[in-house]
């Protein structure tokens, strides 16, 4: 596609459901990324690939957070058991390889009530 | 543990008043230095892409300039467009290349 596509744009959900995000990137981009973004701050890098390899996790917050890029190309994160802490703008972003500039998509925005 | 430090937090300009906006970083070994914009609701849009003390990347009316310690983004003669949220990243140069953010300059620029 033209730019990284993530879905869905606003996702409302209840106190210890899971959800799972997607994330389109641009095809050919080998670097995919997810951030987190509260309001007012820069994005918080959480995970990392490189094709379909996840090269850092050091940024998910908890073992209820997890990422994966099964074909190299479209990435899902997963938060399993929500919480209200987990309400945040969900951002991936997406590059050539991995010291290029990354294309950001629109983000997911997740409320848990 | 890498940091970025934006300064200042906010800037209001007049239209035409030139100013810089300040990113100071500590990294483990810079591989690149990443300048963003953001507009209310939407993704960071690339910039720039700095690599080494010394360089220097313009567009229109942007210059980003990079040191050993801080990378200056100078606006020259701003126009009212250029009010956006800018960001300062910087990739450190460890096997697995992790992306630390600055909370960003929030830029308003008056008519």
């Amino acid at each position: 596609g033209a730019g990284v596509s993530q879905s869905p744009r606003y996702k409302v959900t209840k106190r210890g459901q899971d959800v799972a995000l997607r994330c389109d990137p641009i095809s050919g981009h080998v670097s995919l990324y997810w951030y987190r973004q509260a309001l007012g701050q820069g994005p918080e890098f959480l995970t990392y690939f490189n094709y379909e390899a996840q090269q850092d996790k050091s940024g998910l917050p908890n073992d209820r957070f997890s990422a994966e890029r099964p074909e190299g190309s479209i990435s899902t994160l997963t938060i399993q058991r929500t919480e209200q802490r987990d309400s945040a703008m969900y951002r991936c972003a997406s590059s050539v390889y991995r010291d290029s500039e990354a294309f950001f998509g629109q983000g997911t925005r997740l409320t848990v009530v | 543990e890498d940091q970025v430090t934006q300064s200042p937090e906010a800037l209001r300009l007049q239209e035409g008043e030139s100013s810089s906006l300040n990113c100071s970083y500590t990294v483990s070994g810079l591989r690149g230095l990443f300048w963003y914009r953001q507009d209310p609701g939407k993704g960071p849009e690339f910039l720039f892409t700095l690599y080494s003390a010394g360089e220097e990347k313009e567009k229109e009316r942007l210059k980003a300039t990079l040191t050993k310690k801080e990378s200056f983004l100078h606006i020259t003669a701003p126009k009212p467009e250029d009010s956006a949220t800018y960001l300062c990243a910087v990739v450190n140069s460890g096997g697995y290349q992790k992306v630390t953010f600055g909370t960003g300059t929030k830029l308003q620029v008056i008519p």
